[in-house]
């Protein structure tokens, strides 16, 4: 299984500034994800980063309000744009097995709040 | 489309009884299901997954889960609760067919009462 680090790991940010979130993995994985954790809810995909390629936004987000990157294999980046305390959520990536695997492993998260 | 249902936000149970959560999902195509489990302030953990073999599946921390399609379930059991099995628990689906894309249910908060 991959192991998946996540900084930063908590943030408190002001509304109207961004913040990047970094997710690195430990081996080079062709599929990693970002999902997004409201408080006392359950996981909502935002995208689907592939290296080489732009980031596939799920309904209802879109790239002005969070650019992702993926320059390489093994690490991803979240931007949370222009933030408003809607936002205030946890953050999680995650990357796929590989092969014909379909599960995900998952970061530890990065718990954001925006006053 | 694919749809993940987790009866009961919230499951109380005695230390040392049986623990059951529920999971119905709904899926177009054979799916791959999967348990995830969530610490408090963590990341998800994955339990268990079944893949199309066998379908009784085993996991970690002595969970299984017995994929049953005709009832489009799959319902995750320990025998026997512990405390620190208190977290919150979510089932997830992944349709295949090149779709790598989880769809979580909206998860169970499991509660071991001493």
């Amino acid at each position: 299984s991959a192991v998946i680090s996540q900084k930063p790991s908590r943030d408190i940010c002001q509304r109207g500034t961004s913040l990047t979130i970094q997710c690195q993995v430990d081996s080079q994985v062709t599929m990693m994800f970002w999902y997004r954790q409201q408080p006392g809810q359950s996981l909502t995909l935002i995208a689907t980063a592939n290296q080489g390629s732009e980031a596939t936004y799920e309904s209802g987000f879109v790239i002005d309000k969070f650019p992702i990157s993926r320059p390489n294999l093994t690490f991803s980046t979240l931007t949370v744009s222009n933030m408003s305390p809607e936002d205030s959520s946890i953050y999680l990536c995650s990357s796929r097995a590989g092969g014909l695997n379909h599960e995900q492993f998952f970061g530890p998260g990065t718990r954001l709040t925006v006053l | 489309a694919q749809s993940v249902t987790q009866l009961g936000s919230h499951v109380s149970v005695s230390e040392g009884a049986l623990v059951l959560l529920r999971c119905n999902y709904s899926s177009s195509v054979p799916p791959y299901l999967f348990w995830y489990v969530q610490y408090p302030n963590q990341g998800l953990q994955l339990l268990l997954k079944y893949t199309s073999a066998a379908t009784l599946v085993k996991g970690i921390n002595g969970f299984e889960a017995e994929f049953k399609k005709s009832e489009t379930s799959f319902h995750l059991t320990k025998p026997s609760a512990h405390m620190s099995d208190a977290a919150e628990y979510f089932c997830a689906v992944s349709s295949g067919a090149g779709s790598y894309q989880l769809t979580f249910g909206k998860g169970t908060k499991l509660s071991v009462i001493p």
